[in-house]
């Protein structure tokens, strides 16, 4: 069955830190990726996507996210992160074959002044 | 503007109760979802829908029933609730070509049965 592993759990950073959060899944044929962002008290937002083409993939507020198919990951980066970024970071993967969405556990983001 | 609604935000209830969570989108989509959340833990996809009258279980089994008798609107049922019920419960929808969908969600429904 595909699985998708956010190995950091909750990750606590200060203002303008890099940030990098790990996705591995583990399904071997064609994918399509997605990180979402939960704000506090806000619902579940698309942050970005990736279907095919440059596996480097940009999203918004900065964010970008590298698909790397030999090692079945989707990390996502930001170079400096804000206060303002404080959230849920929710890694999701769809198998070609299936309209199912399988997500991981979230990353739980903390940053701090 | 295009949106996923969902109502009521937030609900207590007693053990017994029915209850109907309600989602409706504008986005014009034919599929639609409806997820459990735990804290800490992932989604599970517990109902799905291609259109009208067309529902389907999801991987996480759930007492809960479903219909779309209106493209628009996709409701939850509880026709006893439980202390086990409670949690975090999703609606999305879903639009795009094949193989390039993109799931959008409402605000969620937090729900606590005592």
């Amino acid at each position: 069955a595909q699985s998708v592993s956010q190995h950091n759990h909750h990750v606590i950073l200060s203002e303008a830190a890099s940030l990098e959060l790990g996705c591995n899944y583990s399904y071997g044929g064609t994918v399509n990726l997605f990180w979402y962002v939960q704000y506090p008290g806000q619902h579940l937002q698309l942050l970005l996507k990736y279907f095919s083409g440059d596996p480097l993939v940009k999203g918004i507020k900065g964010f970008e996210a590298e698909f790397i198919k030999s090692k079945f990951s989707f990390n996502l980066r930001k170079p400096s992160v804000q206060w303002s970024d404080t959230a849920e970071y929710f890694c999701a993967v769809r198998s070609y074959n299936t309209d199912k969405l399988i997500f991981g556990t979230g990353t739980r983001l903390q940053v701090f002044p | 503007e295009a949106d996923i609604y969902q109502t009521p935000r937030y609900l207590v209830i007693g053990t017994g109760k029915k209850i109907t969570l309600e989602c409706s989108q504008t986005m014009g989509h034919d599929k639609m979802y409806w997820y459990q959340q735990d804290p800490g833990m992932e989604l599970h996809l517990i109902h799905y829908s291609y259109g009208v009258n067309s529902t389907e279980k999801g991987d996480l089994s759930s007492e809960s029933t479903v219909s779309r008798i209106r493209t628009e609107h996709f409701p939850l049922t509880l026709e006893s609730a439980r202390p086990s019920h409670t949690s975090q419960y999703l609606c999305a929808s879903s639009g795009g070509r094949m193989q390039q969908e993109t799931q959008y969600f409402g605000p969620g429904t937090r729900l606590l049965v005592l």
